[in-house]
């Protein structure tokens, strides 16, 4: 089955400074890979999505890069800032109604 | 903006004990689930639900189990004869044809 690895754990960054998280997945039928924000003790919520016929989207600070061939994926976000201090995860899913496979998760610590 | 609602929101069991979680989809949703998130960890895939019936479901989704759409709005997660490890923020979610929306969770404690 699906497997998502996410990198880093943890990530500290200057409130200005840009921060970008890695994520990985194993099966190439996999074909979306949404990115979703949780803030402690909240829901999960969708942040922004990305297709596999899509290379990059972008949405105000925060874009997603699919790489379809290395079978990876990044979130970037700009301009951070301290309100952007969240677990991020990464996941992957093949047809609709099929599983969502998600990445361990990020800490994101944006410092004032 | 159209909300996943989950009830109740902290739910309380002794061990051995059934319960019952609930959960409303947003209503033009097609696809229904059931995760869960023991605190800090990773979100974790239970079971999915797609025109009345089970359309996947994890390892984790064993007898103790069962998922129920009672009528046109609600859907449900029964577990049975529940465990200490079975702890954890149960998060229903449903979809139209992309991402998920997920409900604010019930946070379950087994006794």
């Amino acid at each position: 089955g699906e497997n998502v690895e996410q990198h880093p754990s943890t990530l500290s960054v200057q409130e200005g400074d840009s921060a970008v998280i890695k994520c990985t997945y194993s099966d190439s039928a996999s074909n979306y890979f949404p990115w979703y924000k949780q803030e402690l003790g909240k829901r999960p919520q969708l942040i922004i999505d990305i297709r596999s016929n899509v290379g990059e989207k972008k949405d105000q600070r925060i874009a997603v890069t699919l790489n379809k061939t290395a079978k990876h994926f990044s979130l970037h976000i700009t301009e951070t800032q301290p309100e952007d201090s969240a677990v991020y995860f990464c996941a992957a899913s093949g047809n609709y109604g099929q599983n969502f496979v998600f990445g361990p998760g990020t800490r994101l610590s944006v410092l004032p | 903006e159209p909300e996943v609602t989950q009830t109740p929101s902290h739910q309380v069991t002794q061990m051995g004990q059934e319960v019952i979680l609930r959960c409303v989809p947003i209503s033009n949703h097609l696809y229904f689930y059931w995760y869960r998130q023991i605190l800090g960890q990773k979100v974790e895939f239970l079971v999915s639900f797609y025109n009345n019936e089970i359309s996947e479901k994890s390892e984790i989704f064993d007898d103790q189990f069962s998922v129920e759409r009672p009528d046109g709005s609600n859907f449900t997660l029964k577990i049975r004869s529940t465990k200490l490890e079975d702890s954890a923020m149960y998060f229903c979610a449903s979809s139209e044809r992309g991402g998920l929306f997920f409900g604010s969770g019930t946070q379950l404690s087994v006794l």
